[in-house]
């Protein structure tokens, strides 16, 4: 099974700045690799699939990087509707074992 | 538009049974992947089960392997989630979600959820 870390496991951010979320795989997802925010009482919302594609509708101001075993997520002009739980996910391997890192909150700082 | 509508959720005793469904609206759900992913109180996700998008392919999360079971009817819109032999580490919400891309992977629809209480 591939394990994912997220780091850290909380940040503080004023509005207008800039976040930088890291997740790291125990072994390689190649590009396999997609970020969730999550908002409490709210189910998931895709932003990144392929580790770098914005999904539907996702502003610009999200962009996630990296390949194999170190990815980022990063949020520039954070606004205050950004402040929320976000997830990697990995769905590289076969059998599919999908895995989800344990998450990062972002805080109004 | 897109929804995807969980339902079957309460509270039921450990080792007892409870049947998820989701009822997909607004996309071309036999051309999909679909996932149930949960998430305990206060914690983060954890992907349980994916299908394919015919029903040919299933697979499991370890700590469900063997006692859930994820299927599907196309012809209905629904996906279905039977879990047996319930334990209390089963308390969670409940998501539906498509699956896309490489190994139906990512997932761009979700639920609302449903909430399992596994207690006695």
């Amino acid at each position: 099974e591939i394990v994912m870390t997220q780091s850290p496991a909380t940040l503080s951010v004023s509005p207008g700045g800039r976040a930088t979320l890291s997740c790291r795989a125990s072994q390689s997802a190649s590009t396999n690799l997609a970020w969730y925010q999550q908002k409490p009482g709210q189910a998931p919302r895709l932003l990144i699939y392929g580790a770098s594609t914005r999904a539907t509708g996702v502003p610009a101001r999200f962009s996630g990087s990296g390949s194999g075993t170190e990815f980022t997520l990063t949020i520039s002009s954070l606004q205050s509707e950004d402040f929320a739980v976000y997830y990697c996910h990995q769905y590289n391997n076969w059998p599919p074992t999908y895995t989800f890192g344990q998450g990062t909150k972002l805080e109004i700082k | 538009q897109v929804q995807l509508v969980e339902s079957g959720g309460g509270v039921v005793r450990p080792g007892r049974s409870l049947r998820l469904s989701c009822a997909a609206s607004g996309f071309t759900f036999s051309s999909y992947g679909m996932h149930w992913v949960r998430q305990a109180p206060g914690k983060g996700l954890e992907w349980v089960a994916v299908i394919w998008y015919d029903g040919g392919f299933k697979y499991y999360g370890d700590s469900v392997k063997g006692r859930f079971t994820i299927s599907r009817d196309n012809s209905m819109n629904t996906l279905y989630l039977q879990m047996n032999s319930l334990r209390a580490e089963d308390t969670a919400v409940y998501y539906c979600a498509s699956g896309r891309g490489y190994n139906y992977g990512y997932s761009d629809y979700w639920g609302q959820g449903t909430l399992v209480t596994v207690s006695s």
